[in-house]
């Protein structure tokens, strides 16, 4: 299982971007890298997944360079609300389990 | 919410007892994960069931087994229970138990062992 590498916090002010990024060294062919979102108390959301490039969703986009040993997760006009923990996860159909590792905790500030 | 339901929200019991959580999967979902947060060792994946059969085990310790049921609801048996066994336990559902699908994990129960 490649090992991930991510500030353990950031904090950001609303309305601006937040680009949190994670560090894979390891990651092999067939590795995709996925983020997650919890908030307190609460479950893991899927945010965003991605192989190499840029995906884009409704909530976030995910730049991946072309050595695909680092990853950003993009935040636009963060709002208070966006405040939580984020996980980026390397998975890939060949393991057994998923690692989540410790996050970032982002807190936006007013 | 995800879909996922989990039951109950809380329980708090005493050391050695044992306790039963319940998870049942979005409708449609084949696979059931389970996982347990503490403060100290974050989100540890516990085990995985696939309709019916174990798939994947993780940090699963032994005093604690799980099964998936034909409706494809899943319960969680932690016995003997200590102190360091206070947690949120989460299960989460996919389609099919391939890692990259995606994971809806339900709300958590939480556990408090006195």
């Amino acid at each position: 299982l490649a090992k991930t590498t991510q500030p353990i916090s950031m904090d950001s002010y609303e309305g601006q971007e937040v680009n949190i990024t994670c560090s894979h060294n390891n990651i092999a062919t067939n590795d995709y890298i996925t983020w997650y979102q919890q908030f307190p108390s609460q479950g893991p959301r899927f945010i965003i997944q991605g192989y190499k490039t840029k995906v884009t969703n409704e909530v976030a986009s995910l730049f991946i360079p072309a050595d695909r040993k680092s990853s950003t997760l993009s935040l636009p006009r963060v709002s208070l609300s966006d405040t939580a923990v984020y996980y980026c996860l390397v998975v890939t159909n060949r393991d057994d389990k998923i690692i989540f590792g410790k996050g970032t905790r982002l807190h936006i500030l007013p | 919410d995800s879909g996922v339901t989990q039951t109950p929200k809380h329980l708090i019991t005493a050391t050695g007892q044992r306790v039963t959580l319940r998870c049942s999967p979005r409708s449609g979902d084949l696979s059931v994960y389970w996982y347990q947060q503490s403060l100290d060792q974050g989100l540890q994946f516990l085990i995985q069931y696939y309709n019916g059969e174990e798939r994947a085990k993780g940090n699963i310790l032994e005093r604690f087994s799980a099964q998936q049921f034909p409706d494809l609801h899943s319960e969680l048996n932690l016995s003997s229970l200590e102190l360091g066994d206070s947690a949120l336990y989460f299960c989460a559902s996919s389609v099919v138990g391939d890692l990259l699908d995606t994971q809806y994990f339900g709300p958590g129960t939480r556990l408090t062992v006195l």
